[in-house]
C-alpha cells in the first residue's frame, strides 16, 4: 500500500527562524512528489518534484527530492506569521492522471 | 472560471438525510478528483473522473457515496443516508495532462459537511 509520512506533525517557531519539514514515502511506480500549503480549506500548490537533487525555489521556500532515500524536504527561511499553515506532502504514482496519496501534514505555527 | 469552485462552502445536515456537493473545475481540465479530509488528517482519495466517466472509484467508502460528471465539466458528489462519520471537508481538484505526462492538481476551497 502506498504510504506518505510527514514529520514533525506540528511545529512552533518564532518569526525569522528557518524550518525544515520532512516527507518520506513508499509508493509503487513513483512519478512525482508535490507540496501544498493549506491555510483554511483549499490546499494551494507549492512545488512539484520529479528528479532527484534538483532544488525548486520560490522566494523563501525551497524543496528538494531524494529518490534513492525516498524523501523530500521543504525549507522555509526567515519565517513570517503568514507562513502559519498546514503543509501537505503528496505523491503521485503510475502513469496518466492518478490520485494523490497525502501525508497527514505538518502544522506550522509562526509566532511573532 | 479562474480556479476550482465548490458549493456550498458549508453544509449542516441531519443524520439520515441526502446531500449533494458540487464542484466546478478549471475550464479545460479533463480530470476531476474528489477527496475527503477529516480533522488532523491529509486528504484521502474518493473518486476520479477522466471526462464523463469515473476512471477510479476505489476510494468511495461504501455504496452510500456516488458521484457524476454528466457533461465532463461540473461534478456532483452525492451522499445518501448521511452518518455522523461522514462529517469532513470534501475537496475537489482538477488537472490536465501536460507534455511529459506531468499534471498538477489544483484544489477548490472545499465543502465542510457536518452531520448532526
Amino acid at each position: 500500500e502506498d504510504k506518505v509520512v510527514q514529520s514533525p506533525l506540528s511545529l512552533v517557531v518564532h518569526e525569522g527562524d528557518t524550518v525544515t519539514l520532512n516527507c518520506s514515502y513508499e509508493v509503487t511506480n513513483f512519478r512525482s512528489l508535490l507540496w501544498y500549503k493549506q491555510e483554511k480549506k483549499a490546499p494551494t500548490f507549492l512545488f512539484m518534484l520529479t528528479s532527484s537533487g534538483i532544488e525548486k525555489k520560490s522566494g523563501r521556500l525551497s524543496s528538494i527530492l531524494d529518490k534513492k532515500e525516498l524523501f523530500s524536504i521543504l525549507n522555509i527561511t526567515a519565517t513570517q506569521t503568514g507562513d502559519s499553515a498546514v503543509y501537505l506532502c503528496a505523491v503521485e504514482a503510475g502513469s496518466g492522471n492518478t490520485p494523490l496519496v497525502f501525508g497527514k501534514g505538518t502544522r506550522l505555527s509562526v509566532i511573532a | 472560471g479562474a480556479g476550482v469552485s465548490q458549493t456550498p462552502s458549508n453544509k449542516v445536515t441531519e443524520k439520515g438525510k441526502y446531500v449533494e456537493l458540487r464542484c466546478d473545475p478549471i475550464s479545460g481540465h479533463t480530470a476531476l478528483y474528489w477527496y475527503r479530509q477529516s480533522l488532523g488528517q491529509g486528504p484521502e482519495f474518493l473518486i476520479y473522473f477522466q471526462g464523463t466517466g469515473a476512471a477510479d472509484d476505489s476510494g468511495l467508502p461504501n455504496d452510500r457515496f456516488f458521484a457524476v460528471r454528466p457533461e465532463g465539466s461540473v461534478s456532483t458528489l452525492k451522499i445518501q443516508r448521511t452518518e455522523r462519520g461522514d462529517s469532513a471537508v470534501y475537496l475537489c481538484a482538477s488537472s490536465t495532462l501536460l507534455a511529459g505526462g506531468v499534471d498538477t492538481q489544483y484544489f477548490g476551497p472545499g465543502t465542510r459537511l457536518t452531520v448532526l
